[in-house]
């Protein structure tokens, strides 16, 4: 059982817009620690795709984009394309545990 | 640009202690905190612990006893112990680094992944 909650899994046809949530408590999301997302191709490391709730790494494309509000995060991508299909995680900092924190992962299946 | 390269043995034993080596190649070792999380099949990313420059560490409270990470300024490495291991313990292992801001940074660069094996 996570400490951070996210679907299994999201679809979408190319081009299309899906959001990934990601739902923390006032330990985590809801405290002053930002929240972060990773792109995880099997075989590859993780790569930081947004970082302090809404901001991009140098090179990531703008379709993707991240949102927090209250104890839950979000993560959109806009314009999806076959490339996109991977499996996505949000992480934080949690208080109570003085520990880092991983969602449980949702795969992204572009259709 | 900076670069992690880690490298340990893959296969173990029930009981036998998992070590890996992390090397940070093209950027400052101080100022940053230093990380290891796993991946187990089929499952997600876990936080295991780190360790910054001047060797202050922070480690998963549900893998504490058993975790230690170690520092070697003089050959910016870092490594980890994982003590008294079981096949629950089979996973990736990846080293990572905390972006300069910690809590709002993210983790930046990563390593390339080692696959470790416990099996009797």
């Amino acid at each position: 059982q996570s400490v951070l909650t996210q679907p299994p899994s999201v679809s979408g046809a190319p081009g299309q817009r899906v959001t990934i949530s990601c739902t923390g408590s006032s330990s985590n999301i809801g405290a002053a620690y930002g929240t972060h997302w990773y792109q995880h191709l099997l075989g590859t490391a993780p790569k930081l795709l947004i970082y302090g709730n809404d901001n991009r790494p140098s090179g990531v494309p703008d379709r993707f984009s991240g949102s927090k509000s209250g104890t839950s995060a979000s993560l959109a991508i806009t314009g999806l394309q076959a490339e996109d299909e991977a499996d996505y995680y949000c992480q934080s900092y949690d208080s109570s545990l003085s520990s880092w924190v991983f969602g449980g992962g949702t795969k992204l299946t572009v259709l | 640009q900076v670069q992690l390269q880690q490298w340990g043995a893959g296969l173990l034993k029930p009981s036998e202690t998992l070590s890996l080596t992390c090397a940070v190649y093209g950027g400052s070792f101080s100022g940053y905190h230093w990380s290891w999380i796993r991946q187990p099949p089929g499952k997600g990313l876990e936080w295991i612990g780190e360790i910054n420059h001047s060797g202050s560490t922070n480690y998963n409270p549900s893998l504490k006893s058993r975790v230690t990470v170690s520092v070697d300024t003089s050959k910016n490495q870092f490594s980890l112990k994982l003590s008294s291991v079981t096949a629950a313990d089979t996973a990736v292992y990846f080293c990572a680094r905390v972006g300069s801001s910690y809590y709002s940074s993210g983790m930046d660069v990563w390593g390339q992944g080692t696959t470790v094996t416990v099996s009797s």
